[in-house]
């Protein structure tokens, strides 16, 4: 059970050049979410979507896009990047419903992505 | 304004000793909480949960309380394991529109001594 699989697990990139951060989840979740983890931050999140078709602004949304075309994929975009843009990135997908309907709180994450923005 | 506060970054207890995390938070609309646990190089992992019903949920060697009226809550954990050193992080929600978006606290590295 691969669960939240994210690709790739490490990448370096210069200051200005772009790139394209993979989620997919086999769990068929309808909410997916995007944080970046920096040290003494916790995680903060960036974007997320409620659906496919949809996303909306989190906590830290400058400087990142995402989209979300298929229900299992949600891709987190950087079009210009930044050093301030170093950071761990972990995505994340809860479901709608579950016993008692507090499951969609719990919200499964997947091994992150380092990056670093030179 | 950090709404979910872990004010101690870390933690040094004995094998077979009780750990005891803190998280305080200020957002009275919160009414579910949550622990994850985090080890180097993985992702965060649901440890268990309290609603704001309830002033105590236990789950074998962890237990989690709740004071709402001091907005506080704390991870027991007995007896700790070496097993056990990680980040934990607690987190909370809020029911109505967005009670699906969790607000995590800045974590406490916790570390077990043989």
């Amino acid at each position: 059970n691969a669960g939240v699989t994210q690709t790739p697990k490490f990448r370096v990139l210069k200051t200005g050049q772009s790139m394209t951060l993979l989620c997919a989840q086999d769990m068929n979740h309808e909410y997916m979410y995007w944080y970046r983890q920096d040290p003494g931050m916790g995680l903060r999140l960036i974007h997320y979507s409620v659906g496919e078709g949809t996303t909306a602004k989190g906590e830290v949304p400058d400087g990142y896009n995402v989209s979300r075309l298929k229900k299992q994929n949600f891709l987190l975009g950087l079009e210009s990047a930044a050093p301030s843009q170093t950071s761990v990135y972990f995505c994340a997908s809860s479901p709608t419903s579950g016993r008692a309907g507090r499951a969609k709180n719990i919200q499964y994450f997947g091994a992150g992505t380092r990056l670093s923005v030179l | 304004d950090q709404q979910v506060k872990q004010n101690s970054p870390s933690l040094s207890v004995q094998e077979g000793r009780i750990s005891i995390l803190n998280c305080d938070y200020t957002n009275s609309m919160f009414d579910y909480f949550l622990w994850y646990k985090k080890y180097p190089a993985e992702g965060p992992t649901f440890l268990i949960s309290i609603s704001s019903i309830k002033d105590k949920n236990e789950d074998g060697r962890f237990t989690v309380f709740l004071n709402k009226s001091a907005k506080h809550l704390s991870l027991h954990i007995v007896p700790s394991q070496p097993g056990d050193s990680a980040v934990y992080f607690c987190a909370a929600s809020a029911s109505g529109g967005s009670n699906y978006k969790l607000t995590f606290g800045k974590g406490t590295l916790l570390t077990v001594n043989p």
